[in-house]
């Protein structure tokens, strides 16, 4: 199985700052013939459920707000939030879909300081 | 617009089984793959299958082999997941999600989740 490990577990960052999660996984999930990452992004907040954010590592799903992007490959990816909004206060988890079990990662927590 | 609504919660007893419902609306029905997800209180969400609406075949994370059944009825558009042989550590929110294309893809939409407690 592959294992998605994120940093850090929670944060709490000032509204208009930049944030930065991270998540890694236990094995490559490029996929060479296309050259796609199988790594997607999701926020959930309390009672809801998860929202999709992000998918092939960088693609931003029609609707979320372009402070939200995504980067890496292979197996170190990134979510950015270029500017902290209130409504961005959740958690966060990375999730491969390259391999059965489509693994999440333990999830980040962000609040807002 | 695409939904999935699932059915209400369940408390069950130890041993028992629990058979939750998501009826999909608002696409078609046979063009989407659609996963089950759980998630305890606090935790990780947890995959636990997938289900081709389009013929009916299923496969399941080994964690759950042999425990759980996935099947559809594309009369009323819906997908059902049983788990039987229930525990305490069963207890969570049980949500489908569908993919966003193909069979290998994320998951674009969600039930709103059901909350199987095991007690």
């Amino acid at each position: 199985d592959i294992v998605m490990t994120q940093s850090p577990d929670s944060l709490a960052v000032s509204l208009g700052e930049r944030v930065t999660i991270n998540c890694k996984s236990s094995q490559t999930v490029l996929y060479n013939s296309n050259n796609k990452n199988y790594l997607a992004w999701y926020q959930q907040k309390p009672g809801q459920s998860p929202k999709l954010l992000i998918y092939w590592a960088s693609t931003r799903e029609s609707g979320v707000p372009d402070r939200f992007s995504g980067s890496g490959s292979g197996t170190d990816f990134t979510l950015t939030i270029s500017t902290l909004q209130a409504e961005d206060a959740a958690v966060y988890y990375c999730q491969q879909y390259f391999h059965i079990p489509y693994n999440f990662g333990q999830g980040t927590k962000l609040e807002i300081k | 617009q695409v939904q999935l609504v699932q059915s209400g919660p369940e408390v069950k007893k130890p041993g028992a089984s629990v058979k939750v419902s998501c009826k999909a609306s608002g696409y078609t029905f046979s063009g989407y793959y659609l996963h089950w997800v759980r998630q305890a209180p606090g935790q990780r969400p947890e995959w636990m299958g997938i289900i081709n609406p389009n013929g009916g075949r299923a496969s399941y994370a080994q964690k759950f082999q042999g425990r759980v059944s996935m099947t559809r009825d594309t009369s009323t558009t819906t997908v059902y997941m049983e788990l039987s042989s229930l525990t305490s550590e069963d207890t969570a929110v049980y949500y489908c999600a569908r993919v966003s294309t193909g069979n290998v893809s994320p998951f674009d939409y969600w039930g709103q989740g059901t909350l199987v407690t095991v007690s």
